[in-house]
């Protein structure tokens, strides 16, 4: 089942922050954050897995609440190249696997001067 | 180093042809991924590839969906006798591992079916 992200779409000014979430119906092993510009492949950003263990190449933090079945990513003092579309893709069981990710809608980032 | 490559990058094709799309991985990356992205959505999954072994088809739309690996690297992502709903960009992502594991997406192709 599809996760959900909230917001759908949000607008920053440069240096202000952002909060965007990613919730599940089902329990998770991991959640997987990435980020997509038009027209371009989409980026990893971050991993999140059951037990805590977080792998993360960014400057951009995120937390996993396994009881809740959600997560959320940070972004702090948002830079113009923050601008795009934020993806979560998570892995769950029962019924799920280890490798197959399934997508959130997105959450369409814009950071202006 | 080289990322994962798609080609071509775009495709126009008319109704009833039947395309072919070539993703090439990050070189020994035991993984690969074929998802389908619609427009202002998020990418889904199509199938998986353990080295050359398909390992989950699950995704793959009907029966006109095929996709190969057989050495183990380059994948090759087949639709025959396309229809206007398979309009979409296909994306090819590529892990090292097989559980977990970051995995690394191509450009994809952008497929428009006239």
């Amino acid at each position: 089942q599809q996760p959900v992200q909230s917001p759908q779409a949000v607008i920053l000014r440069e240096g202000e922050d952002a909060v965007i979430n990613c919730s599940s119906s089902k329990a998770l092993y991991s959640v997987h954050w990435y980020r997509q510009k038009h027209g371009e492949a989409p980026v990893f950003l971050m991993i999140l897995l059951k037990g805590g263990e977080q792998k993360g190449h960014e400057k951009i933090s995120a937390s996993f609440n396994e009881k809740k079945q959600q997560s959320s990513l940070y972004l702090t003092a948002s830079q113009l190249s923050y601008s795009g579309t934020y993806f979560c893709g998570t892995e769950s069981y029962p019924g799920g696997s280890n490798y197959k990710l399934t997508f959130g809608k997105g959450t369409l980032l814009t950071v202006n001067p | 180093g080289a990322g994962v490559s798609q080609s071509p990058r775009y495709k126009v094709a008319k109704r009833g042809q039947d395309v072919a799309l070539r993703c090439d991985p990050i070189s020994g990356h035991v993984s690969l991924f074929w998802y389908q992205q619609a427009l202002g959505q998020g990418p889904e999954f199509l199938t998986y590839f353990q080295n050359e072994a398909q390992l989950d088809k699950s995704g793959l739309p009907s029966d006109r969906f095929f996709a190969e690996r057989p050495e183990g690297s380059v994948s090759t992502l087949k639709i025959q006798r396309t229809q206007q709903e398979d309009s979409a960009v296909y994306l090819c992502a590529s892990s090292l591992g097989i559980a977990a594991d970051t995995q690394y997406f191509g450009p994809g192709t952008r497929l428009t079916v006239l």
